[in-house]
């Protein structure tokens, strides 16, 4: 079965800074695709980067890049230019091509200070 | 389209009575997620639908939950009994065939709270 693991609760950046969210999977399938959500206090799940299992490409999404590494199953999020709008509790998740699950860690809290 | 929609927003139960939760998927969208989201495990997926078929309930932490997916268009995600642990935030979310690994769109969830 496949898993999500987000190993910081809870994380901080000054206004303007840069912050990377961690993130592994386990998998034993080839075909997949991994993603970053944020929830605002809101509460609405919104999109913010994805990347297919089959792009060797990291994607970007203006501030938002992502480190994908295949073999080690890691795929960080990098937010660039830190802003307050950014505070959020974010989720990285994994969909299978395969049976179409989604899967969800279990979250990382980020606090943008001004 | 208005999106995902879920109902209620928020309910609030007694223990010991049975709770409904509601959603209706975007048009067109063949997935369908329930998934419930608490402080403590975060955002978990309880059961998943392929055109009205349920693929993997794995998720379902008891028999005291089901769900239902009579058409395209509606699914229920019953509790009964209810007890005070169930107490959380639970979302319902659709993908569509065409960009089913791209994106699941999500509903606004509804907060159960079992008093």
């Amino acid at each position: 079965a496949q898993t999500v693991t987000q190993s910081q609760p809870e994380m901080s950046v000054q206004e303007a800074e840069t912050v990377t969210l961690s993130c592994t999977y386990d998998t034993s399938e080839n075909n997949y695709y991994l993603f970053w959500y944020k929830q605002p206090p809101s509460r609405q799940m919104i999109l913010v980067i994805r990347q297919e299992a089959y792009k060797q490409q990291n994607a970007t999404e203006n501030r938002f890049s992502v480190n994908f590494q295949k073999a080690a199953k890691s795929f960080s999020l990098k937010i660039s230019d830190s802003q307050l709008g950014d505070t959020a509790m974010y989720f990285c998740a994994y969909g299978s091509s395969n049976t179409g699950k989604l899967i969800f860690g279990q979250g990382t809290t980020l606090q943008v200070k001004p | 389209d208005a999106g995902v929609i879920q109902s209620p927003r928020h309910e609030v139960t007694e223990m010991g009575q049975e709770v409904t939760l509601r959603c209706k998927p975007i048009s067109g969208h063949d997935y369908l997620f329930w998934y419930r989201q608490t402080m403590m495990r975060g955002l978990e997926l309880l059961i998943y639908f392929n055109n009205n078929v349920p693929i993997d309930d794995s998720g379902m932490p008891e028999d005291r939950f089901s769900a239902k997916m009579p058409n395209a268009s509606f699914s229920t995600l019953k509790i009964q009994p209810s007890e005070p642990r169930d107490s959380a935030v639970y979302f319902c979310a659709s993908s569509s065939p065409d960009s089913r690994n791209t994106e699941a769109f999500f509903g606004q969830g509804t907060r159960l709270t079992v008093v």
